[in-house]
């Protein structure tokens, strides 16, 4: 098993360009997350999904949107990168049902660098 | 609203050393999940523990133990005899069972240095 896989692992953008970040998971996991690290404050949630056809927003949502393409694959899609957005973003995923939550893995990152 | 406080942001030790990191967190839920991560120099984010609400038993891992007190909202990680490959930041995290679909609240990290 893989796990959970992220593309690309680093990516620089000019400021206004657009890009997708894929995620993948084969744990059967029915929900995946994206998280974004800066430094001194952790993980952030932007976005969720808990089954396939649904997402919702995050602690930090502005700026992203997401894709749940099948209960495999989760992408983020930044339409137009701002300098803000320079971060390395991880994809999560689990096993959460109702009040039954399970532990979250991690994909390895992918390191943006917006210009 | 959850929250979750590392107040230590950088822990420095010789090798051999013990050390403690300290998690408090903040919830009005009474069901609730806790987590330790550990985040080496090569990025990748390594799952620690998990723990549940309703169970406050203590937990040893080789080196690694957990102290878990609900009466102080801690949630505390001991690292016995240290090696330089403890070299990491550590996160708490926590998620609540309200938040049905499992979201972490992450806190700010602590980074160990861990030298020979």
């Amino acid at each position: 098993n893989a796990g959970v896989t992220q593309t690309p692992k680093f990516q620089v953008l000019k400021t206004g360009q657009s890009m997708t970040l894929q995620c993948a998971q084969d744990m059967n996991h029915n929900s995946m997350y994206w998280y974004r690290q800066d430094p001194g404050m952790g993980l952030r949630l932007i976005y969720y999904s808990a089954s396939e056809g649904t997402t919702d927003k995050g602690e930090v949502p502005n700026g992203y949107n997401v894709s749940r393409l099948n209960k495999r694959e989760f992408s983020l899609r930044l339409e137009s990168a701002a300098p803000s957005q320079t971060s390395v973003y991880f994809c999560a995923s689990s096993y959460a049902r109702g009040t039954y939550q399970e532990t979250q893995y991690f994909g390895p990152g992918t390191r943006l660098l917006v210009l | 609203a959850q929250k979750v406080t590392q107040a230590q942001t950088e822990i420095s030790v010789v090798e051999k050393e013990d050390v403690t990191l300290d998690c408090v967190y903040e919830t009005r839920d009474t069901t609730y999940y806790l987590f330790w991560y550990k985040q080496p120099p090569s990025g990748e984010l390594v799952f620690l523990i998990r723990r549940n609400s309703f169970d406050e038993q203590n937990e040893i891992s080789g080196r690694y133990s957990w102290n878990f007190q609900k009466s102080t909202s801690s949630f505390n990680f001991t690292i016995t005899a240290s090696q330089v490959v403890d070299s990491a930041v550590y996160f708490c995290a926590l998620s609540v069972s309200t938040d049905s679909w499992g979201k972490l609240q992450f806190g700010a990290g602590t980074q160990v240095v861990v030298t020979p």
